[in-house]
Order: structure tokens, then sequence, then C-alpha cells
């Protein structure tokens, strides 16, 4: 089983709202990765956390807040949101395995967040 | 810098046909290379990746691709197409942090494929 479950599926929220997305994988995977994607563009990296700790922060505004509160959830805290904001949010893990070949990055179906 | 390049925005074949999405990439050392697919409105599915040993690396969905070191290339392709396999389709590359596999993927531009019957 390789599935990631995001929720909510569509979000639409107001400029001053705070909300939060959320991802969850039962895979035993120690990574967890958030994207952000445009239409028709390529999913572009926000965060990871590796065993639970951020590892990468790709220059996100802190209007975005990660948070992971176990090794099988990883939450995504709005607030303050502009419009250009609205994308599909995607959260992918993978096992961070110490071979290579073991190593992919699996996707949930994203959230996809309107901002007004 | 580790990049892919997807030369093609659309690649359009007739059901039955097949089709080949190109990939080419720019690395130091040796590549680590994966090609997702995403159908409208959903996330991205894994297909297949190459790490290392055979170039034709066998995937989902009867999809395969050939890794061509000299080339530098990574193309995608399946031997008879299916409407259904029309979709965005992602080449990638990972990025390695030091010796820790925790990467990011970075990924071409993506190709939209249209199989029309």
């Amino acid at each position: 089983d390789t599935e990631v479950t995001q929720t909510p599926k569509h979000l639409v929220m107001g400029m001053t709202n705070k909300k939060s997305l959320k991802c969850e994988q039962h895979m035993g995977h120690r990574a967890m990765y958030w994207y952000k994607q445009k239409a028709k563009k390529p999913p572009e990296l926000m965060f990871v956390y590796s065993y639970e700790k951020l590892s990468i922060n790709e220059s996100v505004p802190s209007r975005f807040s990660p948070e992971c509160p176990n090794s099988s959830l990883l939450n995504l805290h709005l607030h303050a949101l502009q419009p250009e904001d609205s994308a599909l949010y995607l959260c992918a893990s993978s096992p961070l395995a110490r071979a290579a070949n073991k190593e992919t990055q699996y996707f949930g179906p994203g959230t996809r967040l309107l901002v007004l | 810098a580790q990049s892919v390049a997807q030369p093609e925005d659309q690649v359009n074949v007739a059901e039955g046909n097949p089709l080949t999405v190109k990939c080419t990439y720019s690395v130091s050392g040796n590549p680590y290379l994966f090609w997702y697919v995403q159908y409208p409105n959903r996330g991205l599915q894994f297909l297949l990746k190459y790490i290392t040993g055979d170039n034709l690396v066998k995937g989902s969905y009867g999809f395969e691709a050939e890794f061509n070191k000299s080339q530098t290339s990574f193309h995608l392709k399946k031997p008879s197409a299916l409407v259904s396999d029309s979709a965005l389709y992602f080449c990638a590359v990972r990025d390695r942090h030091g010796s820790s596999n925790t990467g990011k993927l970075i990924f071409g531009q993506g190709t939209t494929l249209q199989v029309k019957p």
C-alpha cells in the first residue's frame, strides 16, 4: 500500500482566515514533504521533514507554517494568505531508505486551495 | 546544479500507436531519475525510476523508460497507447543533500500526452 491521504480535498478561505491542511501516511515513512503546484506547472518543494524534524525550508513565507506532530502526520497551517497562494498543495512521503533504489516519494491527491 | 528538461509541451498520438515522452537530464554524478503521471485534478502517481542497473526500466500501466548515459536521456515509452493514458507527465531527478537520501525532486516542466481514439 502506497497511500498518502490529504484533507480537505478543497478549501476556500479569505485572506484573514486561519486554516490547516492535513496529511497522513501509514507506510512507516520517515520523511514527509509539502509541495505547491500551480495549474499545468511542476510541483515546487516547500518543506521537508525527516524523522519529524524540519530539514528543508525552501524560503517559504511565514504565512505558511508546517508541523509534524508524529511520524504519520503532517500539517500545514495557513494564516493571512494572499490570492496568489491559490494552488494545489501536495503532500508526499518517502521511507528514507539507506539504499537509494528503495527511496521513492509517494504523493497524496492534494488539497485545492482558493484564497479570496 | 541538477536539472531535467522535457522539450515537448504536448505529445499527440493515436490510440494503439507507440508513444514516447522525452526527458533529458543534467546532473553531477550518477542520476536518480523518476517518471510521475498526473491525471486531471489528482496528485502525482509514481510510474518508474532508474537508480542503477539495466538501462531499460519497466514500470506501472505498461510504461517503460530507457536510460541513455551518452545522450543524457531518460525517455518514457509505451508500445501501444490508450486513451486513458492521456495525462500530464513529469520527469524528475532527485537532488542529493550530501550522503542523505532526503532530497528534493527537481521536476521537468511537464508534457501533456493526448491519446486520440
